[in-house]
């Protein structure tokens, strides 16, 4: 049973405009969510994060929204640049640490 | 040299060899990591270190073995492979709090492409 979920495999978005990727997930206990960014060829790197106390983290152009009731949380780019593309993965954490990630979703900004 | 790096980058083994994958972290942190990416499938964590200590085995067949000499460093030994554990191994690492949990960001190497024939 998959406990982080990204429904969708791929996105393409228009640059300049807000490319919105989802992450779902089922268990109750995880308090803690990042999202990495992944280049060809490249491991991942952190992105953003965002506790359960919060339902919104702010970085530059990036922020991280968490419905917790939903089991749900978005990462918004905007505006987004064709640098932008890349594979996200969202990964999420229990008060035991551990990291469970999701299978990631390739995003396409097209100039 | 910065971050955490990996060697080699590629890797082709048949199932009878033995080889290691290292992993070197320049960034102070005290837990390093190994991670398996298989295609189309989410990255699955296999082994954890703590100050040098293992705190977490997630199942991993015997055929992997890792070693953590110091904070700074980290093998997998390999030997006996199935073509089924071709994957892409990504090492990483990130400050444990004093909490003992691990919600410091991972900072990941580049990885080792692992071709098993």
């Amino acid at each position: 049973d998959q406990q982080v979920k990204q429904n969708s495999p791929s996105l393409s978005v228009q640059e300049g405009r807000i490319s919105i990727l989802n992450c779902d997930y089922t268990n109750s206990m995880f308090d803690y969510f990042l999202w990495y960014k992944k280049y060809p060829a490249e491991g991942p790197t952190f992105l953003i994060s965002i506790s359960s106390i919060k339902d919104k983290n702010e970085d530059g152009r990036f922020t991280v929204f968490l419905n917790k009731s939903a089991k749900h949380l978005s990462l918004h780019i905007v505006p987004s640049q064709p640098g932008d593309s890349a594979v996200y993965f969202c990964a999420a954490n229990t008060n035991a640490g551990k990291s469970t990630f999701g299978d990631g979703t390739t995003l396409t900004v097209k100039p | 040299e910065t971050g955490v790096t990996q060697t080699p980058r590629h890797l082709v083994m048949g199932m009878t060899n033995k080889k290691s994958l290292k992993c070197e972290q320049h960034l102070g942190h005290n837990a390093m990591y190994w991670y398996k990416q298989s295609a189309k499938k989410p990255l699955e964590l296999m082994f954890v270190y703590s100050l040098e200590e293992r705190v977490e085995n997630n199942s991993v067949p015997s055929r992997f073995s890792p070693e953590c000499p110091n904070s700074s460093h980290l093998f997998l030994h390999l030997h006996t492979l199935q073509p089924e554990d071709s994957a892409l191994y990504l090492c990483a690492s990130s400050q444990e709090t004093p909490r003992g949990v691990y919600n410091s960001p991972l900072h990941f190497g580049n990885g080792t492409r692992l071709t098993v024939t």
